[in-house]
């Protein structure tokens, strides 16, 4: 199992442009987070999804950040437009319903 | 909602030695507890839980000891090795979907 699959791993982009995350979740998993990683807030979850359907979108900071899941293997998080406060560290997770996540290697953010 | 803290923030161990590391946790209808480690450059990595229903949890060199009554959950690492540096999350979940993260341990064991 090759576990969850985030691209990029880096992603340096100037202030004002739009950012694209993606995530592809462990096979048959039908739960799936969108996590940020400061080292201020620590790990803080944006979104969780159930069977591609959008449960809890509570923690997503602005309507900057947006998060879709068009199918079971393919999500992406999207920031448009793109600040120096969302340099971060985004990790997808996915579990097989509960909160038992697995998670991806994370894509490194910064806004310059 | 839920708040987990955990301590110590920082732990230095010799090779071989013990690390223990404990949380607490809020909210008495939490069930679900697990383990995280996470090195560096890479995601969060799951490597023991433990569930309401059972007080103590082993894998190997690891284990997880778990209080209801007092709310609090411990991580023991025995025989520490220099590939065990890395930090370490607890979390705590209600047994939905949220998990409730500690700040984390930075563990460094010294050869």
């Amino acid at each position: 199992d090759a576990g969850v699959i985030q691209s990029p791993r880096h992603e340096v982009t100037e202030m004002g442009q739009e950012v694209t995350l993606r995530c592809k979740p462990i096979s048959g998993h039908n739960s799936l987070f969108w996590y940020r990683q400061t080292m201020m807030r620590g790990l803080e979850l944006l979104i969780y999804f159930n069977n591609n359907v959008p449960i809890d979108d509570s923690g997503m900071p602005e309507d900057r950040f947006s998060a879709k899941m068009p199918n079971a293997s393919f999500s992406t998080l999207k920031i448009q437009p793109s600040e120096p406060r969302d340099s971060a560290v985004y990790f997808c997770a996915s579990s097989l319903s509960g909160p038992e996540a697995f998670f991806g290697q994370g894509t490194r953010l910064t806004v310059v | 909602g839920e708040n987990v803290e955990q301590h110590p923030s920082t732990l230095s161990v010799q090779e071989g030695d013990s690390a223990v590391i404990k949380c607490t946790y809020s909210d008495s209808a939490s069930n679900y507890f697990p383990w995280y480690k996470q090195e560096l450059g890479k995601g969060p990595q799951l490597i023991i839980d433990i569930r309401s229903n059972v007080g103590e949890k082993k894998d190997q060199r690891i284990a997880v000891t778990l209080n209801k009554t007092a709310k609090h959950f411990s991580l023991h690492i025995t025989e520490t090795q220099p590939e065990d540096s890395a930090v370490y999350f607890c979390a705590a979940s209600t047994g939905n979907y949220k998990l409730s993260f500690g700040a984390g341990t930075t563990v460094t064991v010294r050869a």
